[in-house]
């Protein structure tokens, strides 16, 4: 199947700085991407969805400010967690789809997640 | 927008038997359902997907149905194995946007 892969696996910030987690589709172009976060024992709820080359749409109540996101190629789409506070420690999941996936249009590829601790 | 729930939360089985989860939608635009399979602290992994034009499909030990007169989605696990235990996730969404609505989730104990 299509690979998806985020980096970094696991990051700890201090309150107050910026936090860059990226999303790559590997062998497939990622028309769409979608950004998740999910807190423990919960569902995931999908934060905002991005199309490659335009602005990034976001779920109500996700502040735009605060959570950057950026699909500049049909690869690659970045997520930054902007002046971060402890609440905002989770399990931040991106999601890929698009053309030339095994899938077809409606599967989504999850990456493995990025766990984020802000101290 | 989409509004998925998700019974039941959790779900003890004894191996061998069936584990069926069901899940309703509200928004009759919504077209295709798939289900994940999650372990802790991995990504969810996707283990059957159903669409609109089709009522039932099976993989193995894991089928899954669609009534969408009711907007209802189940899945069913036959011949449980400890290693199907883990948090389940139904999910509906749509060909506009494709954005994924997820349940709330449950969580499948198998007990040897």
């Amino acid at each position: 199947g299509a690979v998806v892969s985020q980096h970094p696996s696991r990051v700890i910030c201090k309150s107050g700085t910026s936090v860059k987690i990226e999303c790559r589709s590997l062998d497939f172009q990622a028309t769409t991407m979608f950004w998740y976060r999910q807190f423990p024992k919960q569902s995931l709820m999908l934060m905002a969805t991005s199309n490659e080359g335009s602005k990034a749409t976001y779920e109500q109540g996700v502040e735009k400010d605060k959570f950057l996101i950026n699909h500049a190629s049909l690869t690659l789409s970045t997520l930054t967690v902007t002046s971060a506070h402890p609440e905002d420690s989770s399990f931040y999941i991106c999601s890929a789809r698009g053309t030339g996936a095994p899938g077809g249009i409606y599967e989504q590829y999850f990456g493995p997640g990025t766990r984020l601790t802000v101290t | 927008g989409e509004n998925v729930e998700q019974h039941p939360s959790t779900l003890s089985v004894q191996e061998g038997d069936s584990a069926v989860i069901k899940c309703t939608y509200s928004d009759s635009a919504s077209n295709y359902f798939p289900w994940y399979k999650q372990e802790l602290g991995k990504r969810p992994q996707l283990i059957i997907d159903i669409r609109s034009n089709v009522g039932e499909k099976k993989d193995q030990r894991i089928a899954v149905t669609l009534n969408k007169t009711a907007k209802h989605f189940s899945l069913h696990i036959t011949e449980t194995q400890p290693e199907d235990s883990a948090v389940y996730f139904c999910a509906a969404s749509m060909t506009y946007d494709y954005k994924l609505s997820f349940g709330a989730g449950t969580t499948v104990t198998v007990r040897a």
